[in-house]
């Protein structure tokens, strides 16, 4: 099941550069989708969502930009900080489900 | 700042064995989720529950699987005869709307599960 993909295992960012995270589905009929941050040793921490009819969103040092026809969704965090450091998962919600299908994940790592 | 509990932090079984894992979710909220990550791969849904009844599940929620919300605040996860392949991390997490639009699941911070 590879509906939702995250094809760079790790990334690596400099202090107050910026971090883009990337993510493709294939299911064009997921509708809603979101990104979750995650340190060891805890459960994944919601960051920030998108609906399939906006194309951006934007919470702070964070936006997600959604292109529907590629079936590519990105993170963007700016500045980037060492507390960033973590794995961010993509996921993806089918219309009318409960569930949420995760991407594999990218390591962050920003240096100071 | 509410949060999801889950008990215990790590479990280590013998294959064959019944366990039982444990989660409190956020007070007011009404849908209830597990999922699981093994080691190396992506975390995976295994199912929903709501109002008391499962919503949905994954091919992975065998008939070894079960679920239950024994009382008004734990919901927990049981797998009847653990398998080599059942050691995972697993989440729980919970939500105040079930369609899962314009809301996130909020989840806790796992179980890990080792069976022997």
């Amino acid at each position: 099941d590879q509906q939702v993909k995250q094809n760079s295992p790790s990334l690596s960012v400099q202090e107050g550069r910026i971090s883009i995270l990337n993510c493709d589905y294939t299911n064009s009929m997921f509708d809603y989708f979101l990104w979750y941050k995650k340190y060891p040793a805890e459960g994944p921490t919601f960051l920030i969502s998108i609906s399939s009819i906006k194309d951006k969103n934007e919470d702070g040092r964070f936006t997600v930009f959604l292109n529907k026809s590629a079936k590519h969704l990105s993170l963007h965090i700016v500045p980037s900080q060492p507390g960033d450091s973590a794995v961010y998962f993509c996921a993806a919600s089918p219309p009318g489900t409960y569930k949420y299908i995760f991407g594999t994940g990218t390591r962050l790592k920003v240096l100071a | 700042e509410p949060e999801v509990t889950q008990t215990p932090s790590h479990q280590v079984t013998q294959m064959g064995q019944e366990v039982i894992l444990r989660c409190v979710p956020i007070s007011n909220h009404l849908y209830f989720y597990w999922y699981r990550q093994i080691l190396g791969q992506k975390v995976e849904f295994l199912v929903s529950f709501y109002n008391n009844e499962i919503s949905e599940k994954s091919e992975i929620f065998d008939d070894q699987f079960s679920v239950e919300r024994p009382d008004g605040s734990n919901f927990t996860l049981k797998i009847r005869s653990t398998k080599l392949e059942d050691s995972a991390m697993y989440f729980c997490a919970s939500s105040d709307l079930g369609l899962a639009l314009s809301n996130e699941q909020f989840f806790g911070p796992g179980t890990r599960l080792t069976v022997l």
